[in-house]
């Protein structure tokens, strides 16, 4: 039983590049979300989405894009990376409220 | 600015001994929960609780709701080393015209032996 699936699980980028962060689910939840975490700040939403075709904004979405063409899938694209940018990420997911993570993607942007 | 706020953000205690980590809030929220999370690992949730005031125990672990729905406890009894790990709550509401979990920016807690 996967559950929530990340990859990478590590990347090191350099400024400018871009790169995309794959998040897969096998619970068939509708809402599926995108957070990052940094020392003393939480956990911070970056995009969510509500169902297949269906994305939004979160608290911190600059520099971040989504998009949700099946209901599995939530891929996170930074299109352009910066050192501010360096962060986990973690995908949630939920049907009920209850939010389930993946393990994390770390990223580090030199 | 952070909409929840929890404290401490840092607890070292030794075994036995009880600790209490608030999560508060200005807002109101139809929900708080409240997740554990482990190094290399995504957090986990331990408990929702809903209605105002509500009391909910899990073994040592005690969770309260405030009256207004506001603000969260969470209390330790007699603090074991397993329960070494970052505690994070969220709360879920209106936020900004989208039904949103929004996280504290957690309690990292270590239990000395």
């Amino acid at each position: 039983n996967a559950g929530v699936t990340q990859t990478p699980k590590f990347q090191v980028l350099k400024t400018g590049q871009s790169m995309t962060l794959q998040c897969a689910q096998d619970m068939n939840h509708e809402y599926m979300s995108w957070y990052r975490q940094d020392p003393g700040m939480g956990l911070r939403l970056i995009h969510y989405s509500v169902g297949a075709g269906i994305t939004d904004q979160g608290e911190v979405p600059n520099g971040y894009n989504v998009s949700r063409s099946t209901t599995e899938d939530f891929p996170l694209r930074l299109l352009s990376a910066a050192p501010s940018q360096t962060s986990v990420y973690f995908c949630g997911t939920s049907n009920t409220g209850e939010l389930f993570f993946g393990e994390g993607s770390r990223l580090t942007v030199l | 600015t952070q909409l929840l706020e929890q404290s401490p953000q840092f607890l070292s205690i030794q075994e036995g001994e009880n600790l209490t980590v608030y999560c508060n809030s200005s807002s109101v929220f139809s929900s708080l929960q409240w997740y554990r999370q482990e190094p290399g690992e995504g957090p986990v949730l331990l408990v929702t609780v809903v209605t105002g005031g509500e009391v909910k125990k899990l073994k040592r672990l005690t969770f309260q709701f405030g009256d207004a729905r506001k603000d969260s406890s969470l209390h330790i009894t007699a603090a074991q080393p397993g329960d070494t790990g970052l505690y994070l709550c969220a709360g879920a509401g209106q936020i900004q015209g989208a039904q949103k979990l929004v996280f504290g920016q957690g309690t990292r807690l270590t239990i000395n032996p």
